[in-house]
């Protein structure tokens, strides 16, 4: 499976974009990009996912590099609430049919008032 | 609508007591994951059903651990003889097909053994 490369942690001023880095120079073709988020004691929600083409939902943007060997997620109001732990995955079929998916350390990310 | 449920949302049991967890996937979705996600740890993936079939069992830690779903929905996840090890919050995942939709999750069971 590709990894991904995430920083430990990031804290961001509420109203203003918070911008989630991601590596995964290892990606493959056929792969997509996907980011949950975890926030304390509650189920990984999912966000956004894309292959190649930038994406945008009501929750986040996500921007994926030419080269597909990084992406961004973009919130671009932060508040409180989006406090938590982002996790940037590279989704590889695991064969039989499933997908299983792969979470890392992720990215804490604190809003600050 | 309606989203994946899990129940209960806490279990302390005793060591070499048994467990069954419970979840309901969102309807139509004939894919099925657990995991288990332990204090401070990523996700650890354990079993994927295809409808009512586990096609996918390699996660399982050990043969105290089993997992059956009925009728295409609801799966239970069955640890014999638990121990304080298996404590952790196990998490279910539902996705619309098996090309690898996208998962949604359910808030978790968390399970204490003492």
């Amino acid at each position: 499976d590709a990894k991904t490369t995430q920083p430990t942690s990031m804290d961001c001023a509420e109203g203003r974009a918070a911008n989630l880095p991601c590596n995964h120079s290892t990606i493959s073709g056929n792969e997509y990009v996907y980011w949950y988020r975890q926030i304390h004691s509650q189920g990984p929600q999912y966000i956004i996912h894309g292959l190649k083409n930038n994406e945008t939902n009501e929750m986040a943007s996500l921007i994926i590099t030419e080269d597909r060997k990084s992406s961004t997620l973009i919130l671009p109001h932060a508040t409180l609430r989006d406090t938590a732990v982002y996790y940037c995955i590279v989704r590889a079929y695991s064969g039989a049919g499933s997908y299983q998916l792969t979470f890392g350390k992720g990215t804490k990310l604190s809003v600050i008032p | 609508g309606a989203g994946v449920s899990q129940s209960p949302s806490n279990k302390v049991t005793e060591k070499g007591k048994d467990v069954e967890l419970r979840c309901d996937p969102i309807s139509g979705h004939t894919a099925l994951y657990w995991y288990r996600q332990s204090l401070g740890q990523g996700l650890e993936f354990l079993i994927y059903f295809q409808g009512n079939s586990a096609p996918d069992k390699s996660g399982l830690p050990s043969d105290r651990f089993s997992a059956e779903r009925t009728g295409g929905s609801v799966s239970t996840l069955t640890i014999q003889r638990t121990q304080q090890e298996d404590s952790a919050v196990y998490l279910c995942a539902s996705s619309l097909q098996e090309s690898g939709d996208t998962q949604y999750f359910g808030p978790g069971t968390r399970l204490t053994v003492l």
